[in-house]
């Protein structure tokens, strides 16, 4: 079936880098996406990567993919203490219909 | 623009009692969304509308669970009768079109609390 892991929690001090990981089931997802929630927020698209990417850089944010392995991650460089949240990985579902499937979310705490 | 409206943002109520939520989605999209998000967990597909007309309803329990977008505008999504673990954050959300490079916006989201 359809599934998305993440480790649940990652602890990081700020100024240091912080790297988010996530592994997906479905090779035939064509885009992969981190969004962000914050406390009584809704989710914030972060960003994306097409699947015939390895990399995508975006200000301080670098999403890695390995196809191979089905492995995603999300890198935030110079983290900050506003860095604080959610950070959840989400692949398109089977079958169309732009369907999104959610890991559980990693929760980053960003300390002085 | 402006972007996806939710109410209400709080809701407590009994179990077996009713409850609607509603959704303004972001002017012009055409597909909207509904999703439970239970503590802890990440979102889950609830329904997919593509302006009036429903395209995925799978996960929705339609025993207790309902939705309409009667004018492919607005969305209310009702829960009757309500059970302890429909407790949740109800998010909505809507895209430009179905197509897989158009991104999903989401509202705020309404948290229920189901006593």
């Amino acid at each position: 079936g359809e599934d998305v892991e993440q480790s649940l929690f990652l602890s990081v001090r700020e100024g240091d880098s912080s790297v988010i990981n996530c592994t997906y089931t479905d090779s035939s997802s064509t885009y992969l996406y981190w969004y962000k929630q914050e406390p009584g927020a809704g989710l914030q698209l972060l960003t994306y990567i097409f699947s015939n990417m390895d990399m995508k850089q975006d200000q301080r944010l670098t999403v890695l993919l390995n196809k191979k392995d089905k492995h995603l991650s999300l890198r935030i460089a110079d983290t900050q203490t506003g860095d604080s949240a959610i950070y959840f990985c989400a692949q398109r579902g089977s079958g169309g219909y732009n369907k999104l499937i959610f890991g559980a979310g990693t929760r980053l705490a960003v300390h002085p | 623009e402006a972007g996806v409206a939710q109410s209400p943002r709080y809701k407590i109520i009994e179990k077996r009692q009713s409850v609607a939520f509603w959704c303004n989605p972001i002017s012009g999209h055409a597909t909207l969304y509904w999703y439970q998000q239970i503590l802890g967990q990440g979102p889950k597909l609830l329904i997919q509308f593509q302006n009036n007309g429903v395209v995925d309803d799978s996960q929705l329990p339609k025993d207790r669970f309902s939705a309409e977008r009667l004018k492919g505008v607005d969305s209310t999504l009702k829960i009757q009768p309500a059970k302890l673990e429909d407790s949740a954050v109800y998010l909505c959300a809507s895209s430009l079109e179905l197509s897989y490079n158009s991104p999903l916006h989401f509202g705020n989201g309404t948290r229920l609390t189901v006593t």
